[in-house]
């Protein structure tokens, strides 16, 4: 029983190029979000899922794009990605009665020069 | 907007101590708060959940009270060890809006052998 894993652990991009985050969890979890966390500041939702096939904005959204093809995974993509999208980026997954208890991966820490 | 403070940021203890560590936050109509530990690089760890209609719980040698009309919890641990180093989060999830968690910047732990 993995969890949520993340992949990758490390990336580092320059301006203006693409790529995804991929989240995984095994716990059959209906909610799935990403957060962002900065130096200084908590953790801020980016976007999250409730289900299959849906995904809604949460705090911080601007510069990303989620999906949600499969229950199990959750993707974040940056189209084009900016200095200013430097951090470190978390998911996690609840089920979708109370208590809504998160588990969370281990991170990605992406740097973009 | 849900403001959640966490002081002081960061703490050194001797090993064997008991410890509070305090979590403010400014709206009380939550649904419940977590608690979770942070080690570094690494994700975040739950550690303990109170609902909103609960006033603490506790696990192990951990103890965290919820005080929702002053819009208070702590975390207390009892007999520290150098392994409770950490960052100690704080988030409260709301009744209403995204489902979210907001996060307090955390408090540094550390235990001095």
């Amino acid at each position: 029983n993995a969890g949520v894993t993340q992949t990758p652990k490390f990336r580092v991009l320059k301006t203006g190029q693409s790529m995804t985050l991929l989240c995984a969890q095994d716990m059959n979890h209906e909610y799935m979000y990403w957060y962002r966390q900065d130096p200084g500041m908590g953790l801020r939702l980016i976007h999250y899922s409730v289900g299959e096939g849906t995904t809604a904005k949460g705090e911080v959204p601007d510069g990303y794009n989620v999906s949600r093809l499969k229950k199990q995974n959750f993707l974040l993509g940056l189209e084009s990605a900016a200095p200013s999208q430097t951090s470190v980026y978390f998911c996690a997954s609840s089920y979708s009665k109370g208590p809504y208890e998160q588990y969370f991966g281990p991170g990605t820490r992406l740097t973009v020069t | 907007k849900q403001e959640v403070t966490q002081i002081p940021a960061a703490l050194s203890v001797p090993e064997g101590e008991n410890l509070v560590l305090n979590c403010s936050f400014t709206d009380s109509a939550i649904y419940n708060l977590q608690w979770f530990r942070q080690d570094p690089g690494k994700g975040l760890t739950s550690l303990l959940l109170i609902q909103s209609s609960q006033r603490e719980q506790t696990s192990g040698r951990l103890n965290a009270s919820l005080d929702k009309s002053s819009g208070r919890s702590t975390l207390y641990i009892a007999a520290s060890q150098p392994g409770d180093s950490a960052t100690y989060l704080c988030a409260v999830r709301p009744w209403t809006g995204a489902n979210n968690l907001f996060f307090g910047t955390g408090t540094r732990l550390t235990v001095i052998p």
